[in-house]
């Protein structure tokens, strides 16, 4: 079945931090890939997403390559802000009309002044 | 343009009462998808409208049931409440294709004592 692995948290940066956080999906066809954050007492916002191999969602400095080799999309920002401080979320969903939005277990950021 | 709504924010029931919450989409949008957000288990995929017709279900007993009106809105019911169903429930509109991310609402905070 479909699938996204994302790394444990919690992660804990300083300011100005390069930040990658993994994930990895497995998934039948052409998922999109999706990143959404979370902020506290929130619902989730879309941050970037990629709807095929080779696509580089990007928003706000993050970025994601949708890599289908090695079937990856990894969140990456240079330079982070306590702004950032959030909870991550990779997602994918899969085509077709009966494709429903499939969640990692999230990653809390804390960025630290 | 407005946002997807939820409401209530917030909801205290009791174990065996039965609770309804409300989602009103972007306008527009003609897909409406719920999920469930608990500590332990994550994001869950509850259930998906389109149309007034149900195109997807998740992995949740009977007890969760919902509903799309004509104008898109969406209400989501569950009955015999019980204490694992304490959550955050988040209601998603999209336009309705498989590449769209999803717009998520805040959420209601259900507990239930």
């Amino acid at each position: 079945g479909n699938s996204v692995t994302q790394m444990e948290g919690p992660v804990t940066l300083s300011e100005e931090a390069f930040l990658t956080i993994n994930c990895t999906y497995t998934a039948t066809g052409y998922p999109s890939l999706f990143w959404y954050v979370q902020y506290p007492g929130e619902g989730l916002q879309l941050l970037l997403k990629a709807t095929k191999a080779d696509d580089k969602g990007s928003n706000k400095g993050f970025e994601a390559t949708y890599r289908k080799e090695t079937t990856s999309f990894h969140l990456e920002k240079g330079s982070v802000q306590v702004s950032d401080s959030a909870v991550y979320f990779c997602a994918l969903r899969n085509g077709g009309s009966q494709g429903n939005l499939i969640f990692g277990k999230g990653t809390k950021l804390s960025v630290k002044p | 343009k407005a946002g997807v709504t939820q409401t209530p924010r917030y909801l205290i029931k009791t174990r065996g009462q039965q609770v309804t919450l409300s989602c009103s989409p972007i306008s527009g949008h003609r897909s409406v998808s719920w999920y469930q957000q608990t500590p332990g288990q994550g994001l869950q995929f509850l259930f998906e409208y389109f149309s007034e017709t149900q195109r997807n279900k998740g992995n949740f007993p009977g007890r969760f049931s919902g509903r799309q009106f004509s104008n898109s809105r969406s209400e989501m019911n569950v009955s015999t409440l019980e204490l694992g169903d304490s959550a955050l429930y988040l209601c998603a509109s999209s336009p309705g294709d498989a590449h769209h991310g999803y717009t998520f609402g805040s959420g209601t905070r259900l507990t239930v004592v």
